[in-house]
C-alpha cells in the first residue's frame, strides 16, 4: 500500500462546479500537508499548505485536513476553464529528517466552458 | 519570488552519452531535490542535498550521480544515457515543508 494514495481521475466538471479533490494517507506522523497544481509542460507550483489538521481558505479555494480519517481535500468553488491543470498532494513528517516529501500520483482535472 | 532555474526545456541525447542537466535556486535554500515525473508513475525522488557537497540518494537513484559545489546549483548527472531514461526531470528547492519548482526538462534518450 502506497503511503499516499490520490485518485488520477480524469476528472471532468462544467465551468462554475464545485471540485473536490482528495487524498487519503496511512503515515499518522505526516503534519504538513500541501496541494500543487501542474499546468501540462510545467513544473508544480504551490498552491495550498496546511499545517496539522483544520481547514484553510484562499479566494475560490479551501483545504481541508482530517486527521482522525487520514484524509485531506481541496475544495474549488466557480470553478474556471484556466482551473484546468493536475493537481498532486504531497506531506511531510515534522521535525528531524522532514526533507522528503511524499506525493500523490496526481488527479487531472478539466473544467469545460 | 523564489525562483529555480533549469538549464534546458528540451533535450535530445543518444545512449551512452554522459548528460548534465542543472538546475540554480536564487532564495538560499538550503534543500535542494531532483525528481523525475513519468505517466502512471507521479514523480519519484532520485537524489537530493540538504547541504553544499552533501547529499543522499532518493527512491530511484540508480544510473544518477548529483553535484553541489555550491549552494545554489545542484546538478543531476547521466552517466551513461539510456533509453528508460527518456523522462521530465524536476528539480526543486525547499524552505521548511515547501517545495518550488523549476520549469522542468524533458529529456528524450534516442
Amino acid at each position: 500500500q502506497k503511503e499516499v494514495e490520490q485518485d488520477p481521475g480524469p476528472l471532468s466538471v462544467p465551468e462554475g462546479a464545485i471540485v473536490s479533490l482528495n487524498c487519503t494517507y496511512s503515515n499518522s506522523a505526516f503534519q504538513y500537508f500541501m496541494w500543487y497544481r501542474q499546468y501540462s509542460r510545467k513544473g508544480p507550483e504551490l498552491l495550498m499548505y496546511t499545517y496539522s489538521s483544520g481547514n484553510k481558505e484562499d479566494g475560490r479555494f479551501t483545504a481541508q485536513v482530517d486527521k482522525s480519517s487520514k484524509y485531506i481535500s481541496l475544495f474549488i468553488r466557480d470553478s474556471q476553464p484556466s482551473d484546468s491543470a493536475t493537481y498532486l498532494c504531497a506531506m511531510s513528517v515534522q521535525g528531524g529528517n522532514n526533507r522528503k516529501l511524499i506525493w500523490g500520483l496526481g488527479t487531472s482535472l478539466a473544467v469545460n466552458p | 519570488d523564489v525562483k529555480v532555474t533549469q538549464s534546458s526545456r528540451y533535450l535530445v541525447k543518444r545512449t551512452g552519452e554522459k548528460v548534465f542537466l542543472e538546475c540554480v535556486q536564487d532564495m538560499d535554500h538550503e534543500n535542494m531535490f531532483w525528481y523525475r515525473q513519468d505517466p502512471g508513475l507521479g514523480l519519484r525522488l532520485i537524489y537530493f542535498s540538504y547541504d553544499v557537497k552533501m547529499k543522499e540518494k532518493g527512491d530511484i537513484p540508480e544510473g544518477y550521480s548529483v553535484s553541489r559545489e555550491k549552494k545554489e546549483r545542484f546538478s543531476l548527472i547521466l552517466e551513461s544515457a539510456s533509453t528508460n531514461q527518456t523522462s521530465m526531470y524536476l528539480c526543486a528547492s525547499r524552505y521548511r515543508a515547501e517545495a518550488f519548482f523549476g520549469q522542468g526538462t524533458r529529456l528524450t534518450v534516442v
